[in-house]
């Protein structure tokens, strides 16, 4: 069974930092490329960054190309995306997700965290 | 990369078919093949029902169908039921390692 379990959401105010985490089990960690998707209140789903299963590249949407950083501890087996200099829209619930090896897309989520830029 | 458009509402009764429509430009959608759809019931976590335009994963309703006529990749859903009433959402690999995933479309089970 997989598990994703995002963590270190929360009430911010704009221009602030915050560290997202996402503890996985279940699968081979270190085989996986990953994903972080969010969801505005209310709003569709918005890709937001992706990193290679072996940590060494790592892709962003252009809505926080240069804010987020996106990276791995396969010893830990956990996913984390560091956001800086917080935007109001920023505010979303971000899901932690797995990559569908060979497919180009997303096979498991996460329940998701919710980051409120206030 | 902009939203793939998809159709904001779409109903059916239950036991009918219903299609979920999701379009976009060339630079969005490369390949249709990597096409794939995200069921979401309400609070809940994205769950992937169909990928690569017409694969279904393990567990997933026979129901649930995939296809892709000229510039329109679809999500068809046979035999509606009530639990079937969520939001849909396309995503598509666009290249390059980046995904675009559609605007959503809320289906109701009348």
């Amino acid at each position: 069974q997989v598990y994703l379990v995002e963590s270190g959401g929360g009430v911010v105010q704009p221009g602030t930092s915050l560290r997202l985490s996402c503890a996985t089990s279940g699968f081979s960690f270190r085989t996986y490329g990953m994903h972080w998707v969010r969801q505005a209140p209310g709003k569709g789903l918005e890709w937001v960054a992706t990193v290679g299963f072996n940590g060494d590249n790592m892709w962003y949407g252009d809505s926080v190309q240069g804010r987020f950083t996106i990276s791995r501890d396969t010893s830990q087996n956990t996913l984390y995306l560091q956001m800086n200099n917080l935007r109001a829209e920023d505010t979303a619930i971000y899901y932690c997700a797995r990559d569908f090896t060979g497919q180009w897309t997303i096979d498991y989520w996460g329940q998701g965290t919710l980051v409120t830029v206030s | 990369q902009s939203a793939l458009t998809q159709p904001a509402s779409v109903s059916g009764s239950p036991g009918q078919t219903i299609a979920i429509s999701c379009s976009g430009a060339s630079s969005d959608i490369v390949d249709y093949k990597y096409v794939s759809w995200y069921q979401q019931h309400s609070g809940k976590a994205p769950k992937l029902v169909i990928y690569g335009v017409n694969n279904r994963p393990s567990g997933v309703s026979v129901r649930f169908s995939g296809s892709r006529s000229g510039d329109t990749a679809s999500l068809i859903i046979s035999g509606l039921q009530p639990e079937d009433e969520a939001d849909y959402y396309c995503i598509s690999y666009t290249g390059s390692r980046t995904w675009v995933f559609g605007g959503g479309t809320k289906l109701t089970v009348l």
